[in-house]
């Protein structure tokens, strides 16, 4: 079936370090790709999304290419900032009304001043 | 965006008793809501996918009798842990979708009830 891997955590970065989570996927057919953020004591809220072969999401900095050659939709930001501390998802889903996400298992960041 | 409010956050029960779960959509109308179960250091795993007004579906291996989910209204969804033992404790979370979303495949997602049985 359809699944998710990402890096597993924790990762822990100084401020202004360049970041990459690695996201790869299996899948039968054409999802969207999602990259969600928990920051602590709060909801999961959407970060960025790519619907299709080649597109890049990107939102406060953070950007994601959805690479269909290698099934893979990393995670990067160039410069990380303490409030960037939270754990991050990445998922999938196919749409529809019925269009459950798939997570990944999730990783945590922690920047440090 | 969209806010989805779970409460409560964080509950405790005795083994043996049973556990409401609240999902509130506070500006706009859920046709459908999600229900989430995380272990520790684990995925979010679906449990069950309700629409508004008719019985929710249970994926694989998820006791309906365990976890009794109503979702009667357009902004509310509940999930009941019924009877609850310690292997019960995980982080439930819930999302939502409304009618707009579904043309944008967005689920909105409530902030999680960590909860603990002794």
């Amino acid at each position: 079936g359809d699944s998710v891997t990402q890096m597993e955590g924790p990762v822990t970065l100084s401020e202004e370090a360049f970041l990459t989570i690695n996201c790869t996927y299996t899948a039968t057919g054409y999802p969207s790709l999602f990259w969600y953020v928990q920051y602590p004591g709060e909801g999961l809220q959407l970060l960025l999304k790519a619907t299709k072969a080649d597109d890049k999401g990107s939102n406060k900095g953070f950007e994601a290419t959805y690479r269909k050659e290698t099934t893979s939709f990393h995670l990067e930001k160039g410069s990380v900032q303490v409030s960037d501390s939270a754990v991050y998802f990445c998922a999938l889903n196919y749409g529809g009304s019925q269009g459950n996400l798939i997570f990944g298992k999730g990783t945590k960041l922690s920047v440090k001043p | 965006g969209a806010v989805v409010s779970q409460h409560p956050s964080r509950v405790i029960c005795k083994s043996g008793t049973s556990v409401k779960i609240e999902c509130r959509s506070l500006d706009f109308q859920a046709t459908t809501m999600f229900w989430y179960r995380q272990f520790p250091k684990q995925s979010l795993m679906l449990m069950a996918t309700s629409n508004e007004g008719s019985k929710a579906t249970y994926e694989q291996g998820v006791e309906k009798d365990k976890f009794l989910i109503n979702h009667a209204s357009l902004t509310l969804s509940t999930l009941t842990v019924t009877s609850a033992h310690p292997e019960d404790s995980s982080f439930y979370i819930c999302s939502a979708r409304s009618r707009e979303s579904f043309l944008n495949t967005e689920a909105f997602f409530g902030q999680g009830t960590r909860l603990t049985v002794v």
